[in-house]
């Protein structure tokens, strides 16, 4: 079955980097987009950008523009977020989720995130 | 960046009642992309609704979404206990940017 699988959590001090990686099984990985989605302890959902697996283009948003990374291996079908400068803030779970284009009609395209990654909890303190 | 706000935070209702969940985008959202997500403690949100009014697989017909423009509306007609969760709104944007609401939290009176 289609299925996102992600590492597992992780505990970082302050100011260290993280990358946490998300691999798909199931699919054709380059066939679409990965998207970064976190969630800080009992606070919403807040997106950070998609990675293209086939060409490797992303799009980070601003927030997080200059200390994320997204980057991918098709050879092995995973897709990987690397966040530096963490700060305790940064404490959350991140989720990785495809992007599918789930039907096209007259009025446009839609897409939904339809399958999503178990999550990574990762807390930074000190 | 288009900012979606939901209400009310936390809706209190009882099974076979009917829910009715609004967001409301700070500017206009095409409706090919405005999609509703369902997140049950402890596990990653799940795809409901795409292109505002569309089911995703598997999803049962009481879940419907409509709404254009600036107003999108997630309706539940008769709820079920598993439906009890937190439900999120989720737009794409002119500039190739997503944002989500603040949630929507649905639970048992």
């Amino acid at each position: 079955q289609v299925q996102l699988v992600q590492s597992g959590a992780e505990v970082k001090k302050p100011g260290a980097s993280v990358k946490v990686s998300c691999k798909a099984s199931g699919y054709t990985f380059t066939g679409d987009y990965i998207h970064w989605v976190r969630q800080a302890p009992g606070q919403g959902l807040e997106w950070m950008g998609w990675i293209n697996p086939s060409s490797g283009g992303t799009n980070y948003a601003q927030k997080f523009q200059g200390w994320v990374t997204m980057t991918r291996d098709t050879s092995i079908s995973t897709a990987y977020m690397e966040l530096s400068r963490l700060r305790s803030d940064d404490t959350a779970v991140y989720y990785c989720a495809r992007e599918r284009l789930m039907v096209v009609t007259a009025n446009g395209d839609y897409y939904g995130m339809d399958v999503w990654g178990q999550g990574t909890m990762v807390t930074v303190s000190s | 960046e288009i900012v979606l706000t939901q209400s009310p935070g936390t809706l209190s209702l009882s099974p076979g009642e009917r829910a009715t969940l609004s967001c409301r985008a700070s500017q206009s959202v095409s409706g090919t992309y405005l999609a509703w997500y369902q997140q049950k403690p402890g596990q990653a949100p799940s795809l409901l609704i795409y292109g505002a009014s569309s089911r995703a697989t598997g999803i049962p017909d009481r879940f419907s979404g409509s709404g254009s423009g600036t107003d999108f509306t997630l309706t539940i007609s008769r709820l079920e206990p598993e439906d009890f969760a937190v439900y999120y709104c989720q737009q794409y944007g002119s500039s190739p940017s997503y944002t989500f609401g603040q949630g929507t939290k649905l639970e048992i009176k």
